[in-house]
């Protein structure tokens, strides 16, 4: 268990609809990221959040949105779905905001998208 | 910018065997990380070794070692004493150290069977 938490773990939702991934990071780490993996795309960097800023942002389509709360837990917010956002997607969390020495970045168990 | 490459898809090795998987990367930073992450039929993404550019010694955990060629921006994964359980996905991972390269940037990865 590597203490970030992801719910839900399973989705199956239709095109066109929204639906909202969550986040909860490890206890003290103040960094989240968002990756999503699909068979022929690997794992993609999606957004970097550092204590409630966004620091960085990857190939994220305009159709989704993410943020950091105050209590440092983040959502992915993914809309107008299509077929292709089928994907696994992962959070991550890390104490700092850069992996120095000691600061390890630990994955979720993921969520399973599925667009029908 | 980042990039990772894995150029072999899948490799299979004997139980007990030592196989080793091969990674590329390239990177404008001067300070930077590199990481191999393992991904079990399970999905979850497991931290398996770390290296940090700045340090010469290769990087060891148990069974598990680096051989990280800086001038050649080559960084491989030797298993050694393989077990049923190494069976998974294996990822090559780089991170750098500010900005938009504080995420980690992931290689496509790839298959290890390990035979009984």
């Amino acid at each position: 268990d590597s203490g970030v938490t992801q719910t839900p773990k399973h989705l199956i939702t239709a095109t066109g609809q929204r639906v909202t991934l969550r986040c909860s990071p490890r206890s003290g780490d103040l960094s989240v990221y968002w990756y999503q993996q699909s068979l022929d795309q690997g794992l993609q960097f999606l957004i970097h959040y550092y204590n409630g800023e966004e620091r960085a942002k990857g190939n994220i389509l305009e159709r989704f949105s993410a943020q950091q709360f105050p209590d440092l837990h983040s959502e992915l917010n993914l809309s107008s779905l299509e077929l292709g956002d089928s994907a696994l997607y992962f959070c991550a969390s890390s104490t700092f905001e850069v992996p120095v020495d000691g600061n390890t970045i630990y994955f979720g168990e993921g969520s399973w998208l599925t667009v029908v | 910018a980042q990039t990772v490459t894995q150029s072999q898809p899948e490799m299979s090795v004997q139980e007990a065997e030592t196989v080793t998987l091969s990674c590329t990367y390239d990177t404008s930073e001067s300070n930077y990380y590199l990481f191999w992450y393992k991904q079990p039929p399970s999905r979850q993404m497991i931290l398996v070794i770390r290296q940090e550019a700045y340090k010469q010694q290769n990087a060891t955990e148990n069974r598990f070692s680096v051989n990280f060629q800086k001038a050649a921006k080559s960084f491989s994964l030797k298993i050694s004493d393989s077990q049923l359980g190494d069976t998974a996905m294996y990822f090559c991972a780089a991170g750098g150290v500010g900005g938009a390269n504080s995420k980690l940037t992931f290689g496509k990865g790839i298959t290890l069977s390990v035979r009984p």
